[in-house]
């Protein structure tokens, strides 16, 4: 179970910050990468990026020189940061567990809005 | 490249068959996943690893792929299959995540 968190609201030039919290597997293992998804009102998804159990981060180069993904073992977290936010980051994120081995998302969050808006 | 393309929109008959394509480059080397969509939920895979069906997903559901373009199809289409559906795979790279701009489904 997957379950994102964080401000529904964010102004415009400021820092998006979402936490993603996990039940019933550790995100140290290393059979899984946990990944951020997002997707804009009325579109499609659109991969953020995602992060690995050594730490090893992998991101979208869209948003990569605004994005960064951490882990917080101990809490068995993964958080978002996307930095000088602007209405075109309005989506509804999704955390997501990504198979090493077959490459897919096999569980999702249910998602949170964000609406960057001053 | 890092692009996989498909259809916007495509339409069955109740009980018909269908089939929605997604084609890229980087499908000559990796597998795609299948992802159904419905208004208002999380996106919820229906295929991995070009055709294999997670548990719980109907068998109607299967995939295949040949060349740069990979296949999700619907044998015998119901109404509740009316969705969005996203595919899924590698880059060429190998090391970064890309979406299909997703298939609006419509079961007449």
């Amino acid at each position: 179970h997957l379950q994102e968190s964080g401000p529904g609201l964010v102004k415009p030039s400021e820092t998006l910050s979402l936490t993603c919290s996990v039940s019933g597997g550790s995100i140290s293992s290393g059979n899984y990468y946990w990944g951020w998804i997002r997707q804009p009102p009325g579109k499609g998804l659109e991969w953020v990026g995602n992060i690995f159990y050594n730490g090893r981060t992998y991101y979208n180069p869209s948003l990569k020189s605004r994005v960064a993904i951490k882990m917080d073992m101990s809490k068995n977290q993964f958080s978002l940061k996307l930095t000088s936010v602007t209405a075109a980051d309005t989506a509804v994120y999704y955390c997501a567990r990504r198979a090493v081995v077959t490459a897919d998302f096999d569980f999702w969050g249910q998602g949170t809005l964000v609406i960057v808006s001053s | 490249s890092s692009e996989l393309t498909q259809d916007p929109a495509v339409s069955v008959a109740l009980g018909q068959t269908v089939r929605i394509t997604c084609q890229g480059d980087s499908l000559r080397s990796y597998f795609a996943s299948w992802y159904q969509q419905k208004p208002g939920q999380a996106p919820v895979i229906v295929m991995y690893a070009k055709d294999n069906r997670p548990s719980g997903i109907p068998d109607r559901f299967s995939g295949s792929s040949s060349g740069n373009t990979a296949s999700l199809t619907i044998t015998g289409a119901q109404a509740e299959d009316e969705a969005h559906y996203y595919c899924n795979s590698r880059d060429s790279s190998g090391n970064l995540v890309v979406f299909g701009g997703g298939t609006r489904l419509t079961v007449l």
